[in-house]
């Protein structure tokens, strides 16, 4: 049971460049979800599928795309890599039960844009 | 939609004093309420979280406060030890509990 998996780990881009970052989870988690995280704004919301086959804009989806492939995994792409997307994206997974909504995360993906 | 604002952004604290964290939320539908602690270079990950039907939680030297009504929760770490230097994050998500928003953080370093 490896939980969220997210590849890859580090990653160098030069504008303009496009790629995708892969996110696989083996709990059975419908929902999925990618933040970024950057030095003083916390972690903010790309874009988060709350089940197979749906997707919805979280806090800052521009200038990225997702697709949820099947339950388990769920790529973020970013088409024309910018600078201001330099950041640490995390992969997360959720199980909601009767006790709340537990998120998990991935280790991160160290992006930088030049 | 849901905005959760933290405070402070940093805190340094001698070991064994208390920490407090304060976080506040928009979105009156939101109800549940979770903390995740992140050491350096690591994930983030849950320690403690609440539901709105709830007004403190506690495990070990760790607790969370809610009100509701004005729409503000706290974590309270007690007999604070140098391992419990991290950024903490508190959050929030409503009925669907789809959508998780997060705070910006608070960096906490526990003086020995």
């Amino acid at each position: 049971n490896a939980g969220v998996t997210q590849t890859p780990k580090f990653q160098v881009l030069k504008t303009g460049q496009s790629m995708t970052l892969q996110c696989a989870q083996d709990m059975n988690h419908n929902s999925m979800y990618w933040y970024r995280q950057d030095p003083g704004m916390g972690l903010r919301l790309i874009y988060y599928s709350a089940s197979e086959g749906t997707t919805d804009k979280g806090e800052v989806p521009n200038g990225y795309n997702v697709s949820r492939l099947n339950k388990r995994e769920f790529s973020l792409r970013l088409e024309s890599a910018a600078p201001s997307q330099t950041s640490v994206y995390f992969c997360a997974s959720n199980v909601r039960d009767r006790s709340g909504n537990t998120i998990y995360f991935g280790e991160g993906s160290w992006l930088t844009v030049v | 939609g849901e905005n959760v604002e933290q405070h402070p952004s940093t805190l340094s604290v001698q070991e064994g004093d208390s920490a407090v964290i304060k976080c506040t939320y928009s979105d009156s539908a939101s109800n549940y309420f979770p903390w995740y602690k992140q050491e350096l270079g690591k994930r983030p990950q849950l320690i403690i979280d609440i539901r709105s039907n709830v007004g403190e939680k506690k495990d070990q030297r760790i607790a969370v406060t809610l009100n509701k009504t004005a729409k503000h929760f706290s974590l309270h770490i007690t007999e604070t030890q140098p391992e419990d230097s991290a950024v903490y994050f508190c959050a929030a998500s409503g009925t669907s509990y789809d959508k998780v928003i997060f705070g910006p953080g608070t960096s906490l370093s526990v003086i020995p």
